[in-house]
């Protein structure tokens, strides 16, 4: 089945750009996601790509997908402390449910 | 338009009870998504719901169980509750591929 793994920490300087990679192992995931957790709430939906797209760009998000590594970023502009959270990437599998991988905690230093 | 609804926001159980957490999809959803967020163990696929039926249920014993409405919102049940069943549960819709995720019911089990 899909497997999805993610670097754990990340630590950047305020105003810096962020980097939080993934990497899944099926191919034939169709939908990728990045989700954003706050402490004691819920996942807030940032944004999503099609398999078939190569790049996505929201405001001061970029995803960036390499289909034949099975790579996947989440490029944040211009971070900001309000950023602080742990960021999950997910990819839907052919059963049409999630896999998530264990979430990056990302730290903004003022 | 109102999101994703849980309910209770937190829940306090002893071990053996049983548990109910509700859920009320985005209107015109019909499918809706359990996950559970346990400590150290990430986000866990539970059941998925479409139409009324059960469509798809993850790695979880048959104490977990649930129902979907007429109304498209769900009910995911807990019996015999354990101590590792401490946990968020996260409800989540469905439309065209972005996945919405409610706030969460946090289940303390003591």
């Amino acid at each position: 089945g899909e497997d999805v793994e993610q670097s754990l920490f990340l630590s950047v300087r305020e105003g810096d750009s962020s980097v939080i990679n993934c990497t899944y192992t099926d191919s034939s995931s169709t939908y990728l996601y990045w989700y954003k957790q706050e402490p004691g709430a819920g996942l807030q939906l940032l944004t999503y790509i099609f398999s078939n797209m190569d790049m996505k760009q929201d405001q001061r998000l970029t995803v960036l997908l390499n289909k034949k590594d099975k790579h996947l970023s989440l490029r944040i502009a211009d971070t900001q402390t309000g950023d602080s959270a742990i960021y999950f990437c997910a990819a839907l599998d052919s059963s049409y449910k999630l896999i998530f991988g264990s979430g990056t905690r990302l730290l903004v230093r003022p | 338009e109102a999101g994703v609804t849980q309910s209770p926001t937190h829940l306090i159980k002893t071990r053996g009870q049983q548990a109910t957490l509700r859920c009320s999809p985005i209107s015109g959803h019909t499918s809706v998504y359990w996950y559970q967020q346990a400590l150290g163990l990430g986000l866990q696929f539970l059941l998925w719901y479409d139409e009324g039926e059960e469509r798809n249920r993850g790695n979880f014993p048959p104490r977990f169980s649930g129902r979907q409405f007429p109304n498209y919102s769900s009910e995911l049940n807990v019996n015999a509750l354990e101590l590792e069943d401490s946990a968020l549960y996260l409800c989540a819709t469905v439309d065209s591929g972005e996945q919405y995720f409610g706030p969460g019911t946090r289940l303390t089990v003591t």
